[in-house]
């Protein structure tokens, strides 16, 4: 089993609309977890940290469930440049970052 | 502007050459690491260094070295580069101790082997 799954679609999204996406991971040991966007053909960068308890930052919203092993990551409101691919990264117990494949996010006018 | 930065951006090289892929930051941190991306695979750690001449193998090492002679500088290696060495290559850096998380990435060299 892949330590980190996504769906990796794509999501096509009207502008203006809400698009959620849920990623698992295998290990229940995991410390840490984010979301990273990133720009077709560019570099990934931290779009948010999932606390425990969810967290938001503006638009977006994460939640952790460690029972269930997943996390999510809602955006409301989508904007044309909300269009990227979505990786979920899990810190594994050796202090190294595991990343899904990602998914894609088409936002259509 | 700190940053991390990757030279070259592009490369295409032929099957048994060596290639060295050079990673600078000026951001001051302890940690790098280097990865590889594939469509469809996602982000792959090669090696990982948390430290000067502190050197890790990631998960897909074999085929690569590393060289980390100074905080500021890793560098990859491919002593014979073959076609499946073809990928999207980046640096990336953190901050040790508490505050490890966050890893910021350079702008990537793209490799093709012929």
């Amino acid at each position: 089993r892949k330590e980190v799954e996504q769906d990796p679609g794509p999501f096509n999204v009207p502008e203006g609309a809400t698009v959620a996406f849920n990623c698992t991971y295998s290990n229940s040991a995991s410390q840490s977890f984010f979301w990273y966007r990133q720009d077709c053909r560019k570099e990934p960068k931290l779009l948010m940290s999932v606390y425990s308890s969810g967290n938001e930052d503006g638009r977006f919203t994460a939640q952790l469930n460690r029972a269930s092993q997943y996390i999510s990551l809602l955006i409301r409101d989508s904007k044309l440049s909300d269009s990227a691919t979505y990786l979920c990264v899990v810190k594994s117990g050796n202090n190294r970052l595991a990343f899904g494949k990602g998914n894609q996010v088409v936002v259509i006018p | 502007d700190a940053d991390v930065t990757q030279t070259p951006r592009n490369r295409i090289t032929k099957t048994g050459k060596r290639i060295m892929l050079e990673c600078s930051q000026t951001k001051g941190h302890d940690r790098m690491y280097w990865y590889r991306q594939d469509p469809g695979l996602g982000l792959r750690l090669i090696y990982y260094s948390f430290d000067v001449k502190d050197i890790n193998k990631g998960e897909i090492s074999d085929g690569y070295s590393v060289s980390r002679q100074a905080q500021a500088k890793f560098s990859l290696s491919l002593e014979s580069a073959i076609p499946n060495q073809t990928a999207l290559y980046f640096c990336a850096t953190s901050v040790g101790g508490g505050r490890a998380d966050e890893q910021f990435f350079g702008p990537g060299t793209r490799l093709t082997v012929l």
